[in-house]
């Protein structure tokens, strides 16, 4: 089946800070991932959807200056959180869907960020 | 304002029981619904989905059921085992868009 690889699987850093997360499509081409955030015991939002050769659509209330997102291939899109700060920590995770499934989206394994 | 709600938070159920999530949803008009487990730390993985037209999916123990009038959706797992513990989270498309949007999940324990 489909399968997204998400990179690192944790990271800590200090603030002010960048952190780059990578979400790849092993087998299967994604012009579309999807960003999403989750707070402890609370619900995945979704921050952007990331677009291959063009700009990622962000959500109302998320910066794009703060979290960019860039899909460069078909199957690489990457998000890069700048100049991070404590309330940035969350489990940052990323979906595609293979077009060759008739249904679903494919998650990636997320990455806990914590900014110290 | 559009809401999608899951009924319970946590639901605790004994093992071999039915447990039964509820999705509902408002100011929505999903062409499907689906249905994801999460595990803690890990991502969701998609389970179930279900179209407009269809009342009722089945996989296995798990059973879906959509009823668009009521805006709402039923997953059930029958004979219920521990390892069926991890939160289940209802999710929709957004109108027209291709992305999805997720309920705020039930935390589902199956006690031996």
């Amino acid at each position: 089946g489909a399968v997204v690889s998400q990179h690192p699987s944790w990271v800590i850093c200090k603030s002010g800070t960048s952190v780059k997360i990578e979400c790849r499509s092993l087998d299967f081409q994604a012009t579309t991932m999807f960003w999403y955030r989750q707070f402890p015991k609370q619900s995945l939002m979704l921050m952007a959807t990331s677009n291959e050769g063009s700009k990622a659509t962000y959500e109302q209330g998320v910066e794009k200056d703060k979290f960019l997102i860039n899909h460069a291939s078909l199957t690489l899109s990457t998000l890069t959180v700048t100049s991070a700060h404590p309330e940035d920590s969350s489990f940052y995770i990323c979906s595609a869907r293979d077009p060759g499934q008739a249904v679903g989206y494919t998650f990636g394994s997320g990455t806990r960020l914590t900014v110290v | 304002s559009q809401k999608i709600e899951q009924n319970s938070e946590a639901l605790n159920i004994q093992e071999g029981k039915t447990a039964t999530l509820t999705c509902n949803y408002t100011n929505y008009s999903p062409a499907y619904l689906q249905w994801y487990r999460q595990d803690p730390g890990r991502g969701p993985v998609f389970l179930l989905l279900i179209r407009e037209n269809e009342k009722e999916k089945r996989k296995e123990r798990l059973k879906v059921t959509f009823d668009t009038t009521l805006k709402q959706s039923l997953f059930h797992i029958t004979a219920s085992q521990p390892a069926d513990s991890a939160t289940y989270l209802c999710a929709l498309d957004n109108s027209s868009a291709s992305k999805i949007i997720f309920g705020s999940g039930t935390r589902l324990s199956i006690r031996p």
